[in-house]
């Protein structure tokens, strides 16, 4: 059974960077058909997919976030990062990491966590 | 991209009653629709996949159907633990959209 971990900063500060990293356990991160992505939450708000990285690196990004954001992967530690520059308070988010393969669905999701953008 | 749009967005239920959930897809997305259940502080959690299929541990009196752009997930007997939000979900292209969700209190 696969585990995903979210962890990083829980405030950042207007026009800096929101970094994050997902550690994935119970599981490799390069097993060849899955897709690692990044998704939010603002509060009482719908969820929003940020996007996805493969092991080999390939990415997608949303559209609505793309000029903004940046995914990574390191294979050795088994994780997975996510940086969204020039944050506004419009990013407070819980933000999660979860697991998916192409036209299926988010299956292992990580417990989430809350990122205030915040002076 | 590909609006997920779901009714009612609230619905007040008390247990055993039978409850209906729908989403409308802004294009055909053939079966790749997948529904969410969603507890405060909680992460989402997969309940069905493909539009009927029911993820494994998950109980019997979940199920959905639908398949282009109009797709149902049905509760048959709501049960004290099923009070929380619902969410649809596509799956057919990127990027990834969701539902905005349909909250089910208790009555």
């Amino acid at each position: 059974q696969v585990q995903l971990q979210e962890s990083g900063p829980g405030l950042v500060k207007p026009s800096q960077t929101l970094s994050l990293t997902c550690t994935v356990s119970g599981g490799s991160i390069s097993s060849g058909s899955y897709y690692w992505s990044w998704l939010r939450q603002p509060p009482g708000k719908g969820l929003e997919w940020i996007g996805y990285i493969h092991y080999s690196g390939s990415t997608y990004y949303n559209p609505s976030l793309k000029s903004r954001v940046t995914l990574s992967v390191d294979t050795s530690k088994n994780q997975f990062s996510l940086k969204l520059n020039s944050v506004t308070v419009a990013d407070t988010a819980v933000y999660y990491c979860a697991r998916t393969e192409t036209l299926l669905p988010f299956d292992s999701w990580g417990q989430g966590t809350l990122v205030t953008v915040s002076s | 991209d590909i609006q997920m749009t779901q009714s009612p967005s609230s619905l007040s239920a008390s247990v055993g009653d039978r409850v209906t959930i729908t989403c409308r897809a802004g294009q055909s997305i053939s079966s790749y629709l997948n529904w969410y259940q969603q507890k405060p502080g909680k992460a989402p959690k997969l309940l069905i996949y493909a539009a009927s299929s029911l993820q494994s541990g998950v109980p019997s009196r979940f199920s959905g159907s639908g398949s282009g752009t109009d797709f149902t997930l049905t509760i048959s007997s709501l049960q004290p633990e099923d009070f929380a939000t619902y969410s649809c979900q596509q799956s057919y292209s990127l990027p990834r959209t969701f539902g905005q969700g349909t909250k089910v209190e208790i009555k």
